[in-house]
């Protein structure tokens, strides 16, 4: 079993819409949850970061941390043909403190 | 300005060659990190520094040999390169367990 797994997509909306992003991750002893994003050719870039249960707001996105469930979401909303991009989900856990543990990604494409 | 830089941002090698890669961070932090992209996207951990200190050393050829002169630097040497090794090469930093930022990463082709 991954550690971390993400839908891989390619995750298609149009503009306008709320793209929905999941990521699950084994380890229940996780402690903190980023989202990166990562454009072709580029490096990834921190979008946001979730320690505690419930929703997390910046901007056009929201972060979902259900650790009973063992799940983290991303919701981008108004997508733009800017969003489109591979969304990385990272999970650090309790025992390897500086190690984050990293989902394949999931490749959104929001559509003009 | 550049909060993680590394240079070169392009190498191109032949086989057997040996080639470094430099990384500076002017952020502060305390943690720094080398991974791996491959052609598949994922992204590997390979070492972590804290604090000159190395804390992560994943499965990875002794080829690969990484050095931290101080807490804002980290380097990465190649010994006897491999066509396997192409990938890139992204160096990051934090401050301690918390967010990583991320270097514009360097793209190594071996030949």
């Amino acid at each position: 079993q991954k550690e971390v797994e993400q839908n891989s997509g390619p995750l298609s909306v149009p503009e306008g819409a709320i793209a929905s992003l999941n990521c699950t991750y084994s380890d229940r002893g996780s402690q903190s949850f980023f989202w990166y994003r990562q454009y072709s050719g580029k490096s990834p870039e921190l979008i946001m970061s979730i320690y505690s249960n419930g929703d997390k707001e910046d901007g056009r996105f929201t972060a979902q941390l259900n650790k009973a469930s063992q799940y983290v979401s991303l919701l981008i909303r108004d997508s733009q043909p800017s969003d489109s991009a591979t969304y990385l989900c990272a999970v650090r856990n309790a025992g390897n403190n500086r190690k984050l543990i990293w989902g394949l990604g999931t490749s959104l494409a929001v559509n003009p | 300005d550049t909060a993680v830089s590394q240079t070169p941002k392009y190498l191109v090698t032949q086989m057997g060659n040996d080639k470094s890669i430099k990384c500076e961070q002017n952020l502060g932090h305390d943690t720094m990190y080398w991974y791996k992209q491959d052609s598949k996207k994922f992204l590997k951990i390979m070492f972590s520094y804290n604090n000159k200190e190395l804390i992560i050393n994943e499965t990875v050829p002794n080829r690969f040999s990484p050095k931290s002169p101080d807490k804002a630097h980290l380097n990465l040497h190649i010994n006897s390169l491999e066509l396997g090794d192409s990938a890139v090469y992204f160096c990051a930093s934090s401050l301690a367990a918390g967010e990583l930022f991320f270097g514009e990463g360097s793209r190594l082709t071996v030949l």
